[in-house]
């Protein structure tokens, strides 16, 4: 199965901040590649899927990027709402798909 | 407006079975994969299972695998995974997710998730 390293963990950051996660894969998935937002007591929500599309209605200071096996989804001007917890996916060829083990965002 | 409404979560003892239901509406069921995704306590996403639009094709995680059924009926919009002999890493809060019309894998829907705690 395709393993997903995401980095790092969990950051600290303030309103207005630029933030990066990065997504890595244990081997190439060519862009297929989502990120997802969760908040506590909802469901997951999809930000990008392919790479580097954003998803209807999904604010455009969210970014993503990437190729082969090295992704990043980049939030410019941090706002409240987007203190969460952010997964990457792998939905290359068929299942079994994989997600990263998520990244906390926290002031 | 797509909604994902499941049902069928609950306290259920070791090696007990349980079915978790996802009844879909406001789009085209039988046009979508569906599958169904798990977070554990404390811990990330972890992918179940996927059903193909027609119900053809089935996938499960090995962690699943020969214990869990996924089906659709589409005739009626409703998803379901058949939870057999169900152990105590089996606990987590489970979705429901529809597949995106532009990525197979990629999830624009979820349902708002079913808790299924396995404990005696």
């Amino acid at each position: 199965d395709i393993q997903m390293t995401q980095s790092p963990s969990s950051l600290s950051a303030s309103v207005g901040d630029r933030v990066t996660v990065t997504c890595r894969a244990s081997q190439t998935i060519s862009n297929s590649l989502n990120w997802y937002q969760r908040k506590p007591g909802t469901a997951p929500k999809l930000l990008i899927y392919a790479a580097s599309t954003l998803q209807n209605g999904v604010p455009s200071r969210f970014s993503g990027s990437g190729y082969g096996t090295n992704f990043a989804l980049t939030i410019t001007s941090l706002r409240p709402e987007d203190f969460a917890t952010y997964y990457c996916q792998q939905s290359f060829s068929k299942p079994p798909w994989t997600f990263g083990q998520g990244t906390k965002v926290e002031i | 407006e797509v909604q994902l409404l499941q049902s069928g979560g609950g306290l259920v003892q070791p090696g007990a079975s349980r079915r978790l239901s996802c009844a879909a509406s406001g789009f085209t069921f039988s046009r979508n994969a569906m599958s169904w995704v798990r977070q554990t306590p404390g811990k990330g996403l972890e992918w179940v299972s996927s059903i193909t639009a027609g119900g053809v094709d089935t996938y499960y995680a090995d962690s699943v695998k020969g214990r869990f059924t996924i089906s659709r009926d589409n005739s009626n919009n409703t998803l379901y995974l058949q939870m057999n002999s169900l152990r105590a890493d089996d606990t987590a809060e489970y979705f429901c997710a529809k597949d995106g019309d532009h990525l197979w894998g990629s999830y624009d829907h979820w349902g708002r998730g079913s808790l299924v705690t396995v404990s005696s």
